[in-house]
């Protein structure tokens, strides 16, 4: 049981370059989110979904599309990268939607040039 | 709009003292409340969960409470130690959703 994976730990990206963060969990969880995390600003969430085939967008969603064909998988897509997006990246999900402990991946830090 | 804050923002003490860190939120309609726990360069790992009708839940020396009235939450950390520095956040989903809305978190660092 490896709980929620996160890959890669680290990118570096050109502006205007795109790039997938994936995200898989193994835990049969309906509910799946993306968070990112900025110095003073705490996690902020980008996207969410509470089920295969169904997404919504958070706080910060423009820039960044997702999809949920699966219920192990959540990629995050950045379309065209811009230094505004450096930031460290946290895939999350729980059993439920908001009565169930939320689990972490270990994260992606993403710098952006 | 649901806003959470934590205050302070830094602590530092001795090792085996008793410590309170507080969450304050703006909205009290909230399902629960969780309490994290966020080492350097990982992720968050999830303390405790307090649901709506309760008003503490307990986990070893962590004890936390929940005031929904007054849109309060305290994480009460006993005999400290210094494997318990860390940032801690808390979180509450933003009314009739399922965005969870995150403290800034209060760093800790425990003193040997």
């Amino acid at each position: 049981n490896a709980g929620v994976t996160q890959t890669p730990k680290f990118q570096v990206l050109k502006t205007g370059q795109s790039m997938t963060l994936q995200c898989a969990q193994d835990m049969n969880h309906e509910y799946m989110s993306w968070y990112r995390q900025d110095p003073g600003m705490g996690l902020r969430l980008i996207h969410y979904s509470v089920g295969a085939g169904i997404t919504d967008q958070g706080e910060v969603p423009n820039g960044y599309n997702v999809s949920r064909s699966t219920t192990e998988d959540f990629p995050l897509r950045l379309l065209s990268a811009a230094p505004s997006q450096t930031s460290v990246y946290f895939c999350a999900s729980s059993y439920g939607t908001v009565g169930e402990k939320l689990f972490f991946g270990s994260g992606t830090q993403l710098s952006v040039l | 709009k649901q806003e959470v804050t934590q205050i302070p923002a830094a602590l530092s003490v001795p090792e085996g003292e008793n410590l309170v860190l507080n969450c304050s939120f703006t909205d009290s309609a909230i399902y629960n409340l969780q309490w994290f726990r966020q080492d350097p360069g990982k992720g968050l790992t999830s303390l405790l969960l307090i649901q709506s009708s309760q008003r503490e839940q307990t986990s070893g020396r962590l004890n936390a409470s929940l005031d929904k009235s007054s849109g309060r939450s305290t994480l009460y950390i006993a005999a400290s130690q210094p494997g318990d520095s860390a940032t801690y956040l808390c979180a509450v989903p933003a009314r009739g959703t399922y965005k969870y809305i995150f403290g800034t978190g209060t760093r800790l660092k425990v003193l040997a």
